[in-house]
């Protein structure tokens, strides 16, 4: 079953603008992960959040994760034309081998 | 070259035929998955294998076959077609970070069954 539900399930913004996207997930967690996929190709890692941690940076992504809440935001600041995609979060779980649950995914749209 | 291969990348079939979908990998890595996304239902996981001894069902796997050749090498089957099976299919790689399993992905097979 899907663990991680994602929103807004669509965003649109302009360039430069800042885009952010929660995630929310049913059970406990390891960590926590975000993932994007460009238009019908593969999904390429993003950010990975352990579970102790509450917030972690890679260039212009922000992540935070609320384990109280079973949440996760992922921000993307001065978003790019070329950020446009669609971005999901995904939990590990030991019981398939660490196979990941993903939600629906946010898609995102940035117009010049 | 790509890390993780799959082939073909589009296929069109008819219902009831066989149909094999290939992944390789040139990672190293000892776990691999195969995964299908359909429209608004995100992706869900069919088999995945630690390795080539050990292979296991995922959430979807009724319907599907797979065989893990090599540690390089993991095909997902469709031993009868049917058009429910019509999505988007993904191999992908896993090993471990120090934090977690990042996953690799294949750029994907799109397959149509009619």
């Amino acid at each position: 079953s899907q663990q991680g539900e994602e929103d807004p399930q669509a965003l649109s913004i302009q360039e430069g603008e800042n885009a952010t996207m929660n995630c929310s997930y049913k059970t406990s967690i390891n960590n926590l992960q975000w993932y994007r996929q460009n238009s019908g190709r593969g999904l390429v890692h993003l950010i990975l959040i352990r579970s102790n941690e509450r917030e972690k940076h890679s260039g212009r992504l922000r992540v935070t994760l609320d384990t109280s809440k079973k949440s996760s935001s992922l921000l993307i600041t001065a978003s790019r034309a070329a950020d446009t995609a669609s971005y999901f979060c995904a939990t590990g779980n030991s019981n398939s081998g660490y196979a990941l649950n993903f939600g629906k995914g946010t898609s995102l749209l940035v117009t010049p | 070259d790509a890390d993780v291969t799959q082939t073909p990348r589009n296929r069109i079939t008819k219902t009831g035929k066989r149909i094999m979908l290939e992944c390789s990998q040139t990672k190293g890595h000892d776990r691999m998955y195969w995964y299908r996304q359909d429209p608004g239902l995100g992706l869900r996981l069919i088999y995945y294998s630690f390795d080539v001894k050990d292979i296991n069902k995922g959430e979807i796997s009724d319907g599907y076959s797979v065989s893990r050749q090599a540690q390089a090498k993991f095909s997902l089957s469709l031993e009868s077609a049917i058009p429910n099976q019509t999505a988007l299919y993904f191999c992908a790689t896993s090993d471990w970070t120090g934090n977690g399993y990042e996953q690799y992905f294949g750029p994907g097979t799109r397959l149509t069954v009619t």
